[in-house]
């Protein structure tokens, strides 16, 4: 079992539509961050978390600690917000992080 | 303020070959952290570099090795290389193990024939 899950695998949307993408994880982390990476690979930092909720534009994340669990939006969403979506745990012990595999969304026009 | 450097962009290697990649942190960064992310997969573990040693390694063979130096860039090395190391491989820097956040590169993509 992967120490971090996230839901769904892909995920087709239209434009305007909300968005959500979920991850549970189950080691201890000093930090949760979401990641974009776009189809060249680069990755680009979005949020990271240790509690409660940030909002930045249309993207909002969430970290619930005691149940070990994270929610990215994606609000009026746009065709531009295609990528792939990377749940990533900061390990409170080992300092690395732990990857869930990724969410690919596309937003059609 | 420059972030991230990895060279080069895109390699392609022999089996059995060996192969350096590099990477320069993002400017007030000391930490150095290498990741393998094979196609379709969330990005691996390798090991992480601060103050010149190895700090923390994943679940990979010695044929990984890796060195920082002095001024905290870092070389990932990939000795007798396998087809089944073709990946994106994603260096990351941050300050103090990255207490305060990461900054990604935008990868080395490897291919192995």
């Amino acid at each position: 079992k992967n120490e971090v899950e996230q839901s769904p695998q892909n995920l087709t949307a239209q434009e305007g539509e909300f968005i959500t993408i979920n991850c549970s994880y189950s080691v201890g982390i000093s930090a949760l961050h979401w990641l974009q990476q776009h189809p060249g690979g680069g990755i680009v930092s979005l949020f990271m978390l240790s509690s409660g909720k940030k909002k930045h534009g249309r993207l909002i994340a969430t970290i619930n600690i005691q149940e070990k669990h994270s929610s990215l939006h994606i609000t009026a969403s746009h065709p531009r917000d295609s990528a792939v979506y990377i749940c990533a745990a900061f390990s409170n012990t080992g300092n690395q992080f732990y990857f869930g595999t990724g969410t690919s969304l596309t937003v059609i026009p | 303020d420059a972030g991230v450097t990895q060279s080069p962009t895109h390699l392609i290697k022999t089996r059995g070959q060996q192969v350096t990649l590099r990477c320069s942190p993002k400017s007030g960064h000391d930490t150095v952290s290498w990741y393998q992310q094979a196609l379709g997969q969330g990005p691996q573990f390798i090991f992480q570099y601060y103050e010149e040693e190895e700090r923390q390694r994943g679940n990979f063979p010695d044929r990984f090795s890796g060195h920082q130096f002095p001024n905290y860039s870092s070389e990932l090395n990939v000795n007798a290389l396998l087809l089944g190391d073709s990946a994106l491989y994603l260096c990351a820097s941050s300050f103090l193990w990255g207490l305060s956040g990461y900054t990604f590169g935008s990868g080395t993509r490897l291919t192995v024939v």
